[in-house]
């Protein structure tokens, strides 16, 4: 079974511009979630989608946004991008059924380096 | 909100020497997830930890969950340059420690 993928793996933005980065589940799986990780924050939710719909979401501010389409695959827009934003993001899949026992796994993640 | 604090930050062993670290919560733990990331790249889930005394393997790590000391510990015997990276623990999907970045020198 494919583990799941971002796309792209790296990228180079200027301030000001918009990113919308991409991501693919593991098959069968219905929960999709975003962190962000930077050296200064460590790893921090974002928001998770479930069955197209965010079911929790993290303390972002509104220029973060995702949206789940109907074959669980993700995508994650960032607007307005500032120089603070330069973090690895990493999406990870679960089956979404909810509990203690779920397990999560991760893609290997998209840089962002704003300039 | 919950918090989780890991100790040491970073740790630096000689090859073969045993090594744990620590993931305190600032709240009841009712499950506890421990990770290992190579440097920029995504998390590999190590264990999964869902309740007080609880204790699990795999190959050379072991991880036990204190529920009365809001606690887990990550234990690795006989480390290997290949056990280096970062450490991270993990409750409920939205909370991570800080981390434990380890160096294992041949």
């Amino acid at each position: 079974k494919a583990g799941v993928t971002q796309t792209p793996r790296y990228l180079i933005k200027t301030r000001g511009q918009q990113v919308t980065l991409s991501c693919s589940p593991i098959s069968g799986h219905r929960s999709v979630s975003w962190y962000q990780q930077t050296p200064g924050q460590g790893l921090q939710f974002l928001f998770e989608y479930f069955s197209e719909t965010q079911r929790n979401k993290g303390n972002f501010p509104g220029r973060f946004s995702g949206r789940q389409f109907s074959n669980s695959r993700s995508e994650m827009n960032v607007s307005t991008l500032e120089l603070g934003d330069s973090a690895l993001y990493l999406c990870a899949s679960s089956l979404g059924a909810g509990g203690t026992q779920e397990t999560q796994y991760f893609g290997p993640g998209t840089r962002l380096l704003v300039l | 909100s919950q918090e989780l604090e890991q100790s040491p930050q970073s740790l630096i062993v000689q090859e073969g020497k045993n090594l744990t670290i620590n993931c305190t919560s600032s709240k009841t733990l009712y499950g506890l997830y421990w990770y290992k990331q190579k440097y920029g790249e995504g998390l590999i889930f190590l264990m999964m930890l869902q309740k007080g005394g609880e204790e699990k393997s795999h190959e050379k790590i072991t991880a036990k969950l204190d529920e009365k000391k809001q606690q887990s510990s990550l234990h690795i015997t006989a480390s290997q340059p290949s056990h280096a990276g970062i450490y991270l623990c993990g409750a409920a999907f939205s909370i991570f420690g800080t981390g434990t970045r380890l160096k294992v020198l041949a």
